[in-house]
């Protein structure tokens, strides 16, 4: 098993440009979510699925949107970067919110 | 409102010194609290959990003990090494699991 993949692993974008941060599981978990992690703010929560179909809000969701048409795969877009989203970013899957999160590799963006 | 307090945000230790990080949370939705370990560059790892029917486990030289009436739990790493050096998060059931801030470990030695 691959388990959590991200890609890409580093990215430069200028602000107002959009991207997609991808992540994929090969575990079956019900439960996807995306963290972003800033110096001394530990892992906040953007936003996470419970399962095919279904997406929520967490700590910090604006600039932000998901989307969940399948079990493996929870893409996150930045739809207008700002140099505030500079961070890194991990997903992570679980069997449920409330269980240990098996986190990817991480995506560095950089946004100037 | 909901969320986890960690502290301390650093700590420096000498090789073979004790390391005690503790949580504090507001609330909890279910009885799972696991401690991660991130290496510098690298994504978090699980290192160990408890659940709350337990007080303490222990696994070789790191042990977490929780309270449950009182809100708060606590890693403790024993004889440190250099390559206990890392960011330490811990987190609790709250709507979603909810990671602490972290603390960053350095071993000297």
């Amino acid at each position: 098993n691959a388990g959590v993949t991200q890609t890409p692993k580093f990215q430069v974008l200028k602000t107002g440009q959009s991207m997609t941060l991808q992540c994929a599981q090969d575990m079956n978990h019900e439960y996807m979510s995306w963290y972003r992690q800033d110096p001394g703010m530990g892992l906040r929560l953007i936003h996470y699925s419970v399962g095919a179909g279904i997406t929520d809000q967490g700590e910090v969701p604006n600039g932000y949107n998901v989307s969940r048409s399948t079990t493996e795969d929870f893409p996150l877009r930045l739809l207008s970067a700002a140099p505030s989203q500079t961070s890194v970013y991990f997903c992570a899957s679980s069997y449920s919110g409330l269980e240990t999160q098996y986190f990817g590799p991480g995506t560095r963006l950089l946004v100037l | 409102g909901e969320n986890v307090e960690q502290h301390p945000s650093t700590l420096s230790v000498q090789e073979g010194d004790s390391a005690v990080i503790k949580c504090t949370y507001s609330d909890s939705a279910s009885n799972y609290f696991p401690w991660y370990k991130q290496e510098l560059g690298k994504r978090p790892q699980l290192i160990i959990d408890i659940r709350s029917n337990v007080g303490e486990k222990k696994d070789q030289r790191i042990a977490v003990t929780l309270n449950k009436t009182a809100k708060h739990f606590s890693l403790h790493i024993t004889e440190t090494q250099p390559e206990d050096s890392a960011v330490y998060f811990c987190a609790a059931p709250l709507r979603q699991l909810t990671f602490g801030s972290g603390t960053q470990l350095t071993v000297l030695p």
